[in-house]
């Protein structure tokens, strides 16, 4: 069964440092991965999804992630946050082709700012 | 733009009371699905539909059911609500393409459920 790991319940960096949340996944082949931000009293959206291609995919707000086969890792990377980044992050996995998949989700990783 | 919407922001309702959480979106997207958020637990998926009349069991369907009688709309019922179903309850809704297969979902604002 497909799942989803970020092992970082709660993260706090300083602003302008740069940022690294983790994910890992278990899916048999290649899957669909996303990244997702939540801020206080709001619904999800999208920072970046991975289908297939280049495994350095860009996102908006600066943020990128890299898909690493080897590791079945999908790390969201950020080289300077703002306070803005203060949210919740959730990393999510999808099969591919099945026009009747589900997306399984992280638990979260929720990102703190120091001034 | 996708435009998810769910019906209620708040909703508080008494143990035992049947409960209808209702969804649409309108960009007729196949698949539709039903989450509940609770802090350290992420998202759980209660139940999905992939086509009208058409549903599979998420991780958690224990205590609802759900009902898709049109493509836009999908309906989260909680048949006795109990005070373990207070929860933020996300609808999302996703499309499947021939070129790309299934593409991201899209996320309503949330339901914020209280039994008391």
């Amino acid at each position: 069964a497909q799942s989803v790991t970020q092992p970082d319940i709660h993260i706090t960096v300083s602003e302008g440092a740069s940022l690294e949340l983790r994910c890992n996944y278990s899916y048999g082949a290649t899957p669909y991965l996303f990244w997702y931000v939540q801020s206080p009293g709001q619904g999800l959206q999208l920072l970046l999804k991975y289908f297939s291609g280049d495994t350095l995919v860009q996102g908006i707000k600066g943020f990128e992630a890299e898909f690493k086969r080897s590791q079945s890792s999908f790390n969201l990377r950020k080289p300077s946050v703002h306070w803005s980044d203060a949210a919740e992050y959730f990393c999510a996995v999808a099969p591919g082709y099945s026009s009747a998949s589900k997306i399984i989700f992280g638990s979260g990783t929720r990102l703190s700012i120091r001034p | 733009d996708v435009k998810v919407t769910q019906s209620s922001r708040y909703l508080v309702k008494r143990t035992g009371e049947k409960v209808f959480l209702e969804c649409v979106q309108d960009m007729d997207h196949e698949n539709m699905f039903w989450y509940r958020q609770d802090p350290g637990l992420g998202l759980r998926l209660i139940y999905f539909s992939y086509d009208v009349k058409m549903k599979e069991k998420g991780d958690i369907p224990e205590g609802y059911s759900v009902s898709r009688e049109k493509k836009e709309r999908f309906s989260l019922i909680l048949e006795s609500a109990s005070t373990n179903q207070t929860s933020m309850y996300l609808c999302a809704s996703r499309t499947h393409t021939k070129d790309q297969g299934n593409t991201e979902a899209f996320f309503g604002q949330g339901t914020r459920l209280t039994v008391v």
